[in-house]
């Protein structure tokens, strides 16, 4: 099974930080990754697919990299809306095996 | 606009079953593979089930596997998650979500399902 590791666990930041949040695949997934943000109470939503693209309507301020085991996501300038956890997750295969959250709180 | 709505959440016994449906709209149900993903209260999230678009093809995480069988009604729109032999660790939001090129674009709200006794 392809196991998903995320650091740190938790993040403190402060608004107008550049933030890094990095995922590691057990094993090769291409660019078959994915990062979500998930605010307190709701559903997860989609940020990037494909490793390094921008879901429509996602803030440009967000940006992902990476392939094969070794992923980032980055956010350029922290605003209020982006405390949150965000996860990623690799669907290279049918599990899609995800991260164990990285939750980014106010410093 | 996509739109999944679970319903069927709620308190059972350990042991107990319970059914849980997701109505889809807003785009071609009968198109799309789709997936049942849990959270345990102040945990992350785990996939739970996956069903291709005619279903020909299932799959279950490994903590579900013989317990839970996930099905579809594509006429009806609906997807489906029977969980038997529910344990304490099963507490969770349940979600229903859609499957676009491989990854998961839609999310529903989620339901709860609480196994106490």
């Amino acid at each position: 099974d392809i196991q998903m590791t995320q650091s740190p666990s938790t993040l403190s930041a402060s608004v107008g930080d550049r933030v890094t949040i990095t995922c590691r695949a057990s094993q090769s997934i291409s660019s078959w990754l994915a990062w979500y943000q998930q605010k307190p109470g709701k559903a997860p939503k989609l940020l990037i697919y494909k490793a390094s693209s921008l879901e429509s309507g996602v803030p440009s301020r967000f940006s992902g990299s990476g392939s094969g085991t070794e992923f980032t996501l980055t956010i350029s300038s922290l605003q209020p809306d982006d405390f949150a956890t965000y996860y990623c997750q690799q669907y290279n295969s049918y599990w899609g095996t995800f991260g164990q959250g990285t939750k980014v709180e106010i410093k | 606009e996509v739109q999944l709505v679970e319903s069927g959440g709620g308190l059972v016994k350990p042991g107990g079953s319970l059914r849980l449906s997701c109505a889809a709209s807003g785009f071609t149900f009968s198109s799309y593979s789709m997936n049942w993903v849990r959270q345990a209260p102040g945990k992350g999230l785990e996939w739970v089930s996956s069903i291709s678009s005619s279903s020909s093809y299932i799959y279950y995480a490994d903590s579900v596997k013989g317990r839970f069988t996930i099905s579809r009604d594509n006429a009806k729109n609906s997807l489906y998650l029977q969980m038997n032999s529910l344990r304490a660790e099963d507490t969770a939001v349940y979600y229903c979500a859609r499957v676009g090129s491989g990854l998961i674009d839609y999310w529903g709200q989620g339901t709860l399902v609480t196994v106490s006794s």
